[in-house]
């Protein structure tokens, strides 16, 4: 079935630091793809999402572009600040079902 | 506006005893999903309702769980005779099917059963 793998966390930072987060898909068509963020007791939120292939979401200062060769949809920011800290999960969407289906979720800590 | 509001934010209940959880979409919103969040599963889809059409239940873990959605607003989730395993973070999203695929997450309900 279809499936979301990513990178098992913690990841910790120093504040200013480059930030990757891997993310690969399995999936049977070409599904949109979702990175989910979610803050210290609060509740989910969207971050950036793509609907096809070579498409690149951002916001925020984060970017993740959706590869079809790789199955891929790597976060990646060029400067994390401390506010970042947070569970960052990714995600995809088939069309035919509306539902998601995530990933186990990476922890992000920031450090001044 | 209003974002998808979840009641009650913690609920602690004793094992085998029956368990209501409401969530409240954005109002418009005709798509519904329930999610649940654990340490052991990550997170999971449990059902989604759209507009009036038959609920997509291929998530839930058992006949233990149900859920209704009343008047295409509210919807409860119910979880009877509970169980320690399904102490969880139950996630409620809404989405506005006019053509957008992003769903709206609540804060969720912390479910602890002893």
């Amino acid at each position: 079935g279809d499936s979301v793998t990513q990178m098992e966390g913690p990841v910790t930072l120093s504040e200013e630091a480059f930030l990757t987060i891997n993310c690969t898909y399995t999936a049977t068509g070409y599904p949109s793809l979702f990175w989910y963020v979610q803050y210290p007791g609060e509740g989910l939120q969207l971050l950036l999402k793509a609907t096809k292939a070579d498409d690149k979401g951002s916001n925020k200062g984060f970017e993740a572009t959706y590869r079809k060769e790789t199955t891929s949809f790597h976060l990646e920011k060029g400067s994390v600040q401390v506010s970042d800290s947070a569970v960052y999960f990714c995600a995809l969407m088939m069309d035919s079902s509306y539902k998601l289906i995530f990933g186990s979720g990476t922890r992000l800590l920031v450090r001044p | 506006g209003a974002g998808v509001s979840q009641s009650p934010s913690n609920k602690v209940t004793e094992k085998g005893k029956d368990v209501e959880l409401r969530c409240d979409p954005i109002s418009g919103h005709t798509a519904l999903y329930w999610y649940r969040q654990s340490l052991g599963q990550g997170l999971e889809f449990l059902i989604y309702f759209q507009g009036n059409s038959a609920p997509d239940k291929s998530g839930l873990p058992s006949d233990r769980f149900s859920a209704e959605r009343t008047g295409g607003s509210v919807s409860t989730l119910t979880i009877q005779r509970t169980q320690q395993e399904d102490s969880a973070v139950y996630l409620c999203a809404s989405r506005d099917t006019g053509g957008a695929e992003t769903q709206y997450f609540g804060p969720g309900t912390r479910l602890l059963v002893l």
